[in-house]
């Protein structure tokens, strides 16, 4: 099977603009997971979604959100972007958000 | 809240053995983890095991539970150059919502030729 995709893998923005990251899960999963990795702050949960339905959420702002399509591709949405949103941000998918297998992330830089 | 820790570093020889260890608090875990990052990349799933369970073993690893002490460990032996990278250990829990994972903030192991 295929692994966990995400596109695009690298990203630089302008504080103020908005960014759309991809994730496409392994087939037959229909739990996708995403998480901020930063150096300071380490790995943060975001949110799940299963079925197209947001199941968990971390505590992030509301600049951050998501969505889960029908073939369980899911997308993030930053929204107004801050420097301190640069990171590593990492997908997960799972058949049931118990063990997850991550894609190789996005790297997002803001300038 | 939940938490797991590990500690940040762990220097060894190669050849040597490793021992990397986690603790968590969640008494309700369900699954235990260990991933691998390498640099640039996300996190590579190496093992995991039951809460219910004692002891894994895959090749070279060797992953023990303590539930009691709430205490996980990953053994790496015979220690390679290639091994060197960020492990870290996560515990997950079912909720309301599904599953719950939370992950401790990585051991970074080096390994001396």
């Amino acid at each position: 099977k295929a692994g966990v995709t995400q596109t695009p893998r690298y990203l630089i923005k302008t504080r103020g603009q908005q960014v759309t990251l991809s994730c496409s899960p392994i087939s037959g999963h229909r739990s996708v997971s995403w998480y901020q990795q930063t150096p300071g702050q380490g790995l943060q949960f975001l949110f799940e979604y299963f079925s197209e339905t947001q199941r968990n959420k971390g505590n992030f702002p509301g600049r951050f959100s998501g969505r889960q399509f029908s073939n369980s591709r899911s997308e993030m949405n930053v929204s107004t972007l801050e420097l301190g949103d640069s990171a590593l941000y990492l997908c997960a998918s799972s058949p049931q958000a118990d063990t997850q297998y991550f894609g190789p992330g996005t790297r997002l830089t803001v300038l | 809240g939940e938490d797991v820790e590990q500690s940040l570093f762990l220097s060894v020889r190669e050849g040597d053995s490793s021992v990397i260890n986690c603790t968590y608090t969640d008494s309700s875990s369900t699954y235990l983890y260990w991933y691998k990052q390498e640099p640039g990349a996300g996190l590579q799933l190496l093992t995991y095991i039951f809460s219910n369970m004692d002891m894994k073993q895959d090749q070279r690893l060797t992953v023990l539970l303590n539930k009691k002490d709430k205490h996980l460990s990953l053994r790496i032996a015979d220690t390679q150059t290639g091994d060197s990278a960020i492990y870290f250990c996560a515990e997950s829990s079912r909720n309301t919502g599904g599953f719950k994972t939370i992950f401790g903030a990585g051991t970074r192991l080096f390994v001396k030729a």
